[in-house]
């Protein structure tokens, strides 16, 4: 299918080095944050998310970080696999009357074997 | 686990025909929503439902409404479409806010 990699940012790492994908969010409001992985011809899927009240959060291989004096939103992946190949992309959820995900564009993460 | 089905991967239209997009979320989730996805745009918000029978425009409405009878489901109609509606379709659902959208597979739609 077509990929949705098209025009995007890239990130090229070997395979068994730590990627590190980054992402401006813009609404200093903004009260939740998530990490999205997308495949080509796939729906996105969810990887970690963070709170505003935190600034680090951990899951199995992925880290996020959120420093909100600069707006700005981090995945860390460990000992990154051919399958992270992927676009990944964050997502901010503005809250107020209607609490909507604003996503970012993305970066396509490539990884060498 | 959450699942969000949608009726079609891939779907042929014709200009000016009405097109019906159909998902389905198995957990009971209250809010549902639709989205478009096109290179180098990212996700742009079309619809979204809090509730059963409750709808609220996106950012990009024009050329679209939508349905929901029920919780489960929720359905975009493109009323006449065009060529500039040739995307990938993706519907995602959540229980409430602030917590995570799961997506659907996507419907790629070309209209020719």
């Amino acid at each position: 299918g077509e990929s949705v990699g098209l025009h995007l940012p890239t990130l090229s790492v070997q395979e068994g080095d730590n990627s590190i994908i980054n992402c401006a969010y813009s609404n200093s409001a903004s009260d939740y944050f998530i990490w999205y992985k997308q495949e080509s011809g796939k729906g996105p899927q969810f990887i970690i998310d963070i709170r505003s009240n935190m600034d680090k959060r951990q899951g199995q291989r992925v880290t996020v970080l959120l420093n909100k004096t600069v707006k700005h939103l981090s995945l860390q992946i460990a000992a990154t696999q051919p399958g992270d190949s992927a676009v990944y992309f964050c997502a901010e959820n503005r809250g107020g009357a209607t609490n909507k995900l604003i996503f970012g564009t993305g970066t396509l993460l490539a990884v060498q074997p | 686990d959450v699942k969000v089905t949608q009726s079609s991967r891939y779907l042929v239209k014709r200009t000016g025909e009405k097109v019906f997009l159909e998902c389905v979320q198995d957990m009971d989730h209250e809010n549902m929503f639709w989205y478009r996805q096109d290179p180098g745009l990212g996700l742009r918000l079309i619809y979204f439902s809090y509730d059963v029978k409750m709808k609220e425009k996106g950012d990009i409405p024009e050329g679209y409404s939508v349905s929901r009878e029920k919780k489960e489901r929720f359905s975009l109609i493109l009323e006449s479409a065009s060529t500039n509606q040739t995307s990938m379709y993706l519907c995602a659902s959540r229980r409430g806010s602030p917590y995570e959208q799961y997506f659907g597979p996507g419907t790629r739609l070309t209209v020719t």
